[in-house]
């Protein structure tokens, strides 16, 4: 069955310092994946995804990330955070088929505070 | 373009009533996605429609059943709810099925179950 880790639950930064959230996903075939991220009493909002291709994918917000199929990680990274980069982010892997197809399953994810 | 929608923002029930979620999914999507997601945990998929029919479901029993229109919008039914089901409920509509194409979000309906 497909999962997804993220093992940081909590991430605390400055303003203006680099950022990266873990994901580490297991999956059979080669996996959709993606990272969304949610702010307080919103929806998720999807930042980027990777199907195949170039490892290192761009998202909005200036954020990116890279899959790493030797180690079953992709993870998130922004060069330099915002105040307003202040959420829940949540990386998650597509089912291609069988009867959950079109599920995504999420990680628990990585709740990320911004201080000034 | 008007984005995905979903009713009541809020509801609050006792254990063992019944519960009806809408959700509008954004124009030119056929597929709807619903996800329960409880507090502290990342969304956990319930069911997929696809042109008014179930194509997808996750671990969750029949009491949960849902429907799909056929202006594509979409209800989830949850019979005798219990303490668990308390969560916020995420529909998410796409393009078109699987799960190669990007799911919308919309911003949930917080159940809360007494």
């Amino acid at each position: 069955a497909q999962s997804v880790t993220q093992p940081d639950i909590h991430i605390t930064v400055s303003e203006g310092a680099s950022l990266e959230l873990r994901c580490n996903y297991s999956y059979g075939a080669t996996p959709y994946l993606f990272w969304y991220v949610q702010s307080p009493g919103q929806g998720l909002q999807l930042l980027l995804k990777y199907f195949s291709g170039d490892t290192l994918v761009q998202g909005i917000k200036g954020f990116e990330a890279e899959f790493k199929r030797s180690q079953s990680s992709f993870n998130l990274r922004k060069p330099s955070v915002h105040w307003s980069d202040a959420a829940e982010y949540f990386c998650a892997v597509g089912s291609q088929g069988g009867t959950s197809y079109g599920k995504l399953t999420f990680g628990q994810g990585t709740i990320l505070t911004v201080h000034p | 373009e008007t984005g995905v929608t979903q009713s009541p923002t809020h509801l609050i029930k006792t254990r063992g009533q019944q519960v009806t979620l809408r959700c509008s999914s954004q124009s030119g999507h056929n597929t709807v996605s619903w996800y329960q997601q409880a507090l502290g945990q990342g969304p956990q998929f319930i069911f997929q429609y696809y042109r008014e029919e179930e194509n997808g479901r996750g671990n969750f029993p029949p009491r949960f059943s849902g429907l799909q229109f056929p202006n594509y919008s979409s209800e989830l039914n949850v019979n005798a709810l219990e303490l668990d089901d308390s969560a916020l409920y995420l529909c998410a509509s796409s393009p078109r099925a699987g799960a190669n194409n990007e799911q919308f979000f919309g911003p949930g309906t917080r159940l809360t179950v007494l």
